[in-house]
C-alpha cells in the first residue's frame, strides 16, 4: 500500500513565478490538507481539500490556492512567488474529520 | 484548542527509555492528545493519541494524568532511528468542520549511543 507521495521533490523558482505541487494520498483517504514548513519551526497549516472543495484554511494569502481531483489526488498553487515562500511543503492525507494525518515527504520549494 | 507546552529538548542514551513530557493545563473534556515526530528531512509521523487512558501501540506508550493536564509519550528502548522532533497536539478526535494540525515547537530528541 501507497503512503502520500509528493512532486516533485525540490524545485527552485525565481521570485514572481509561479509553482504548482502535486500530491497523491493515501489509499482509501478522502482528505488532503498542505502545510509549509519554514526552516527550524512546525509545520504551518494552509488548507483543506474534501470533495473537491476547500473546508478549511489557514492565515495564508490568496496567492496560495488549490485544488482536488476526483481521485482524491491534490494541488498546491502559488503564484507571485516570494523569496519568504521557500520552504518544505507537506501534504497530508487523512479520513474525514480524523486527526490521524499521514504525511508525504514534502517538496522542498527555494525561491531565489 | 488546548495550547500545550514542551520542553525545547532533551537527550537519551540508546537503549533506555525516552520519556517526553507535555503540558496541556487548559484541555477540555472531549479533546484527545495527540502525538507526532518529524525525524530530520522527513514529513512528521502520527504515534499515538489518547483521551484519557493510558496508551500503547507498536511505536510508543502514552500515559496521561488523571486529571489530564499533562502526559508523557515513553519510547521503550530508544534507538538512534528515534532521533527526531517531537509534537504533542490536543484537538478533539474527529471534527467533520475540518481537522487542521496545529504544531508547536515541539522537543527535538536526541538519543546518543
Amino acid at each position: 500500500d501507497a503512503g502520500v507521495t509528493q512532486s516533485p521533490t525540490h524545485l527552485i523558482k525565481t521570485r514572481g513565478q509561479q509553482v504548482t505541487l502535486r500530491c497523491s494520498p493515501k489509499s482509501g483517504h478522502d482528505t488532503v490538507s498542505w502545510y509549509q514548513q519554514a526552516l527550524g519551526q512546525g509545520p504551518q497549516f494552509i488548507f483543506q481539500y474534501y470533495e473537491e472543495e476547500e473546508r478549511q484554511r489557514g492565515n495564508f494569502p490568496d496567492r496560495f490556492s488549490g485544488h482536488q481531483f476526483p481521485n482524491y489526488s491534490s494541488e498546491l498553487n502559488v503564484n507571485a512567488l516570494l523569496l519568504g515562500d521557500s520552504a518544505l511543503y507537506l501534504c497530508a492525507s487523512s479520513i474525514l474529520g480524523r486527526y490521524e494525518q499521514y504525511f508525504g515527504p514534502g517538496t522542498r520549494l527555494t525561491v531565489t | 484548542d488546548a495550547k500545550t507546552t514542551q520542553p525545547p529538548s532533551m537527550d537519551c542514551a540508546e537503549g533506555r527509555a525516552a520519556n517526553l513530557p507535555c503540558n496541556h493545563s487548559t484541555i477540555s473534556g472531549n479533546e484527545y492528545v495527540y502525538w507526532y515526530r518529524q525525524i530530520h528531512s522527513q514529513g512528521p509521523q502520527y504515534i499515538i493519541h489518547g483521551l484519557k487512558n493510558n496508551e500503547t501501540n507498536e511505536m510508543a506508550s502514552l500515559i496521561i494524568t488523571e486529571d489530564r493536564k499533562s502526559s508523557t509519550l515513553i519510547l521503550p528502548h530508544a534507538t538512534l532511528r528515534d532521533t527526531a522532533v517531537y509534537y504533542c497536539i490536543v484537538r478533539v478526535a474527529e471534527n467533520n468542520a475540518g481537522n487542521m494540525l496545529t504544531f508547536g515547537g515541539g522537543t527535538r530528541l536526541m538519543v546518543k549511543p
